[in-house]
This record gives C-alpha cells, structure tokens and sequence, in this order.
C-alpha cells in the first residue's frame, strides 16, 4: 500500500522563479495537510484541505504562496515568485482522522 | 499561542545507552502525540496519549504524559543506531491543527 507520495523530492530553481510541489495523498483519505520545516521555525502548517476544500489557510507566510487540491488524490503548493527565504523542507501529509497523519518524504527546495 | 519546548536540543549517546527527552507545554495539552523523524524523511506517528498520568511502552521506548498534562517524557532502554533521529512532541490543537515542539535530534553512535 502506497504511501503519500511526493514530487519532486529535491528542487534547486534561482530567486524569481516559480516552484510547483507535487502530492498524492493516501487512497480514501479526505485531510490533506501541507507543512513547512526549518531550523529555525520547526515545523509549520501552512494549509489544511478537508475533502479537497481549503478550511485552514492561515499558516500560508504570504500571497506568493497558493495552494490546490482540485481532486482526493492531487494537491499543489505554488510560490511564485520564489525568494531565498522560502528554501526549506516542504512536506505534505494525509489522514482519515483528526489523530493520525501521514507523512510523505518531503520536497527539499533550495533557492539561490 | 501555544509553545512547545523539548529538551534536550541535541543528544549524542553510545549504543546501549539509556536516555530520556522531554516536552513541555504553555498550556494544557488537547492530546499529545510523539513522532520520530529519520533523515532525509517525513515524521512517523510513535504514540498517541491523551490522559494525565498515561504510559505507554512501545517495545524499548516509554512515553509518559504529566499528570496535569503540560509535560512529557520519552525514555529509550538500551538505545540502538536505529533510535536516530529527529523526535517531536505535537499538539491537537482544535479537529485538526497540530503545534509541532522544537524538536530533539538524536544520534546514537554504535
């Protein structure tokens, strides 16, 4: 059985560009959550989607930041444009309950 | 807002070693929950715990939740290579919003 999956797992693009991050939740889930993990901040949520609907977008850090779910197994984190202070370890998560996530191996994006 | 504050931040130990790590809440937890986070991947769900005075053991690792729930504990007996890691404490915060801790990172040396 699949777990979440996430794309790319390493990401590198210049400050200005646009970054799309990539999930696939567990089948027959309905929570999606997207995190932000830094050294300094630790992890962060920045949204939750609840049968693909956003309920929770207040950990979003500002308007370069926008995120999907157009079906159960799709969601995207867009920046656009990127800045050197969004590189972190990005990681999308799911769940059938509010007590139990899945985690998925993150995306490491760096932005020079 | 709610902090979480784990201790120790780092910790170094040798095979065999037993050690303990701590987490401690501003307020009152909802239901506390511990996560290991191995590098280079996403956090794993170790435990749930929920009443004040709780333990829970899971094979060599011990969890016990503070009787007037604001603080945790995790022992680990006789710790091995695999025990490294990155651990979290977490909060339920309302249906769905966890507070993450800061974190112990964890390195046991064989």
């Amino acid at each position: 059985d699949a777990g979440v999956i996430q794309s790319p797992r390493h990401e590198v693009t210049e400050m200005g560009q646009e970054v799309t991050l990539r999930c696939k939740p567990i089948s027959g889930h309905n929570s999606l959550f997207w995190y932000r993990q830094t050294m300094m901040r630790g992890l962060e949520l920045l949204i939750y989607f609840n049968n693909n609907v956003p309920i929770d977008d207040s950990g979003m850090p500002e308007d370069r930041f926008s995120a999907k779910m157009p079906n159960a197994s799709f969601s995207t984190l867009k920046i656009q444009p990127s800045e050197p202070r969004d590189s972190a370890v990005y990681f999308c998560a799911s769940s059938s309950n509010s007590y139990e996530q899945y985690f998925g191996p993150g995306t490491r994006l760096t932005v020079t | 807002t709610q902090l979480l504050e784990q201790s120790p931040q780092f910790l170094s130990i040798q095979e065999g070693e037993n050690l303990t790590v701590y987490c401690n809440s501003s307020s009152v937890f909802s239901s506390l929950q511990w996560y290991r986070q191995e590098p280079g991947e996403g956090p794993v769900l170790l435990v749930t715990v929920v009443t004040g005075g709780e333990v829970k053991k899971l094979k060599r690792l011990t969890f016990q939740f503070g009787d007037a729930r604001k603080d945790s504990s995790l022992h680990i007996t006789a710790a091995q290579p695999g025990d490294t890691g990155l651990y979290l404490c977490a909060d339920l915060s309302g249906t769905y919003k966890y507070i993450f801790g800061t974190g112990t990172r964890l390195k046991v040396l064989a």
